[in-house]
């Protein structure tokens, strides 16, 4: 299974753009990146995923490389309810599995 | 729509007992998955059900752990005899197999304390 990496921590402005940055170097062409937060004594939730094209949804923006070696998840305008774990997951193609590194904890500061 | 419900929310328990979680999935997904969550770590996958059949248990440590998924919808996990070691956040998610992608929807979590 392909593995990623993640920067332990990052800070953000409260109302500025969160980048979350994600190595997956060894990624195969039938895996998904997925992107879950985790806020303290909660499960993790979904954001985004891509397989290999940009995406965006109400919550974030995915970018995915061309080489699809790296990716980075954009929160466009952070708030202090934003600051949460960010993992980013490699998953194969209609399998179930995840394995989940260690993630971004990313604090919002007023 | 409900998301993924778990039971109890949180549990204390001496080592040596046995103590079960239970976890009803959203209406629809026929994938089931249970998760462990050691302090300050990632989820780590111990059990998928596809239906009622568990397709993937290679992590889940059988000389005290089992799992059912009757009748393919809620789950139980059991732990018996819990040990020290088996403190931890046990996270239920739940997908639908088919859809694009398979998002997985996790529940909060029961939060396991042994003493």
């Amino acid at each position: 299974d392909a593995k990623t990496t993640q920067p332990p921590s990052m800070d953000c402005a409260e109302g500025r753009a969160a980048n979350l940055p994600c190595n997956h170097s060894t990624i195969s062409g039938n895996e998904y990146v997925y992107w879950y937060r985790q806020i303290h004594s909660q499960g993790p939730q979904y954001i985004i995923h891509g397989l290999k094209n940009n995406e965006t949804n109400e919550m974030a923006s995915l970018i995915i490389t061309e080489d699809r070696k790296s990716s980075t998840l954009i929160l466009p305008h952070a708030t202090l309810r934003d600051t949460a774990v960010y993992y980013c997951i490699v998953r194969v193609r209609n399998t179930g599995k995840l394995i989940f590194g260690q993630g971004t904890t990313l604090q919002v500061k007023p | 729509e409900a998301g993924v419900v778990q039971s109890p929310r949180y549990k204390i328990i001496e080592k040596k007992q046995p103590v079960a979680f239970w976890c009803n999935p959203i209406s629809g997904h026929n994938t089931l998955y249970w998760y462990r969550q050691n302090l300050g770590q990632g989820p780590e996958l111990l059990i998928r059900y596809e239906n009622e059949e568990a397709v993937d248990d290679s992590q889940l440590p059988k000389d005290r752990f089992s799992a059912e998924r009757l009748k393919g919808v809620d789950s139980t996990l059991k732990i018996q005899p819990a040990e020290l070691g088996d403190s931890a956040v046990y996270l239920c998610a739940s997908s639908q197999t088919g859809l694009a992608g398979e998002t997985q929807y996790f529940g909060p979590g029961t939060r396991l304390l042994v003493l």
